[in-house]
């Protein structure tokens, strides 16, 4: 089945100790995406790339980078995690359509210790 | 900017009964409206859209939604509860480029 995957599932880190989670689909979307979702709250948008075209949110912070080698994966790094980091991430991915529908991955439940 | 708004933090309600889940919306230009149910620590699932047409959208799992436009209204609906639905749903508006914008979830809780 088409479909996008997460990997890990669950991620503990050490305050300030680099961290990088993964994202790949077989659904050859051309649009991936990055949130933040904390507390059964609204996912908030990281970044998202359009192809190789990469689209910062304005508040997201520095501390934040991602890269897409190709249109398969797509990556997350936190280079220095703080406890308020803390969180689910998820991927999503969608056509390039307007009205097109994301669909997302299980999500990384990231630990800072 | 376009925005969503679910007024109710939480929706209960028996098995059997009908449910519905509340959805506002502002946006400039043609609406595109989403609803999306996410289980306990899994990623949103893509429930319905409504982008033009029938005022009455079909999705998944028996899930329906009636966009209106007067009372800028995209409600989420079932006929019949099932204790399997409940969860966590958020309506979601697209906004300009690629960027979905998200309201901040009702839960639904379905008692047996």
């Amino acid at each position: 089945d088409a479909m996008v995957i997460q990997n890990p599932r669950y991620q503990v880190t050490q305050f300030g100790k680099p961290v990088t989670l993964s994202c790949s689909q077989t659904l050859n979307h051309n649009v991936m995406y990055w949130y933040q979702q904390k507390s059964s709250q609204a996912p908030k948008l990281l970044f998202h790339y359009y192809d190789k075209d990469f689209n910062n949110e304005a508040d997201t912070p520095d501390n934040f980078q991602s890269r897409r080698p190709n249109t398969s994966f797509c990556f997350l790094d936190i280079r220095s995690p703080g406890l308020g980091d803390a969180a689910m991430y998820l991927c999503a991915t969608s056509r390039a359509l307007a009205g097109g529908e994301q669909f997302f991955g299980p999500g990384t439940r990231l630990t800072v210790l | 900017a376009q925005s969503v708004a679910q007024p109710e933090d939480q929706v209960n309600v028996a098995e059997g009964n009908p449910l519905t889940v509340k959805c506002t919306y502002s946006v400039s230009g043609n609406p595109y409206l989403f609803w999306y149910v996410q289980y306990p620590n899994r990623g949103l699932q893509f429930l319905l859209k409504y982008i033009t047409g029938d005022n009455l959208v079909k999705g998944s799992y028996g899930f329906e939604a009636e966009f209106n436009k007067s009372q800028t209204s995209f409600h989420l609906k079932k006929p019949s509860a099932l204790v399997s639905d409940s969860a966590l749903y958020f309506c979601a508006v697209r906004d300009k480029g690629f960027k979905t914008i998200f309201g901040a979830g009702t839960r639904l809780f379905v008692k047996a």
